[in-house]
């Protein structure tokens, strides 16, 4: 079952603007990640925050995760046209990862 | 290019045919997992392998069917499809620990006739 939603369910933006998407889940969590999926092939693994974090980056991205709102966000910085795809959050709970509803993002050259 | 390999990439069967996915993984993982995504939707947990032993069954009809012969390898026997059940079939590995991302193959796109 989907464990959480997110926001907005649709982004679109011109190259070199930052893309922001939220993601909201309902149970206690050990780690959040985040996932892209482009033209519906396989996930691709972006960015993982344990549950004692509260902010991580990795290149162009930034995840921040706030457990008392059950929320995180994951940022783009100065996107391209290549990060046209759909983006997913996931939570682990022990044994299952559970993805949310997704973000499409269209970048605009 | 994904250490987790799926065949076929593309698959039509009929409503009485029996077939198999197949997933390969060369991570050295020892959980692996079959997701199912319909269009515009996130994907859904159906099965999960922990040490080669089913540990996890989403309440997924009978018409499928996990195996997990090796820790490296996963296949999903189909047989008695509906068209409902097309879809895109995702396989995914992982340590079972739970501690770290998952990796996932490209997908089986399935379409029943």
């Amino acid at each position: 079952s989907q464990q959480g939603e997110e926001d907005p369910q649709a982004l679109s933006i011109q190259e070199g603007e930052n893309a922001t998407m939220n993601c909201s889940y309902k149970t206690s969590i050990n780690n959040l990640q985040w996932y892209r999926q482009n033209s519906g092939r396989g996930l691709v693994h972006l960015i993982l925050i344990r549950s004692n974090e509260r902010e991580k980056h990795s290149g162009r991205l930034r995840v921040t995760l706030d457990t008392s709102k059950k929320s995180s966000s994951l940022l783009i910085t100065a996107s391209r046209a290549a990060d046209t795809a759909s983006y997913f959050c996931a939570t682990n709970s022990p044994r299952q990862l559970t993805f949310g509803s997704g973000t499409q993002l269209t970048v605009l050259p | 290019d994904t250490e987790v390999t799926q065949t076929p990439k593309h698959l039509v069967m009929g409503m009485t045919n029996k077939k198999s996915l197949k997933c390969e993984q060369h991570m050295g993982h020892r959980a692996m997992y079959w997701y199912k995504q319909k269009a515009k939707k996130p994907p859904e947990l159906m099965f999960v392998y922990s040490y080669e032993k089913l540990s996890i069954n989403e309440s997924v009809p009978s018409r499928f069917s996990p195996e997990c012969p090796n820790s490296s390898l996963l296949n999903l026997h189909l047989h008695a499809l509906q068209p409902e059940d097309s879809a895109l079939y995702l396989c995914a590995s992982s340590q079972p620990t739970g501690g770290g991302g998952y990796t996932f193959g490209s997908g089986t796109r399935l379409t029943v006739v």
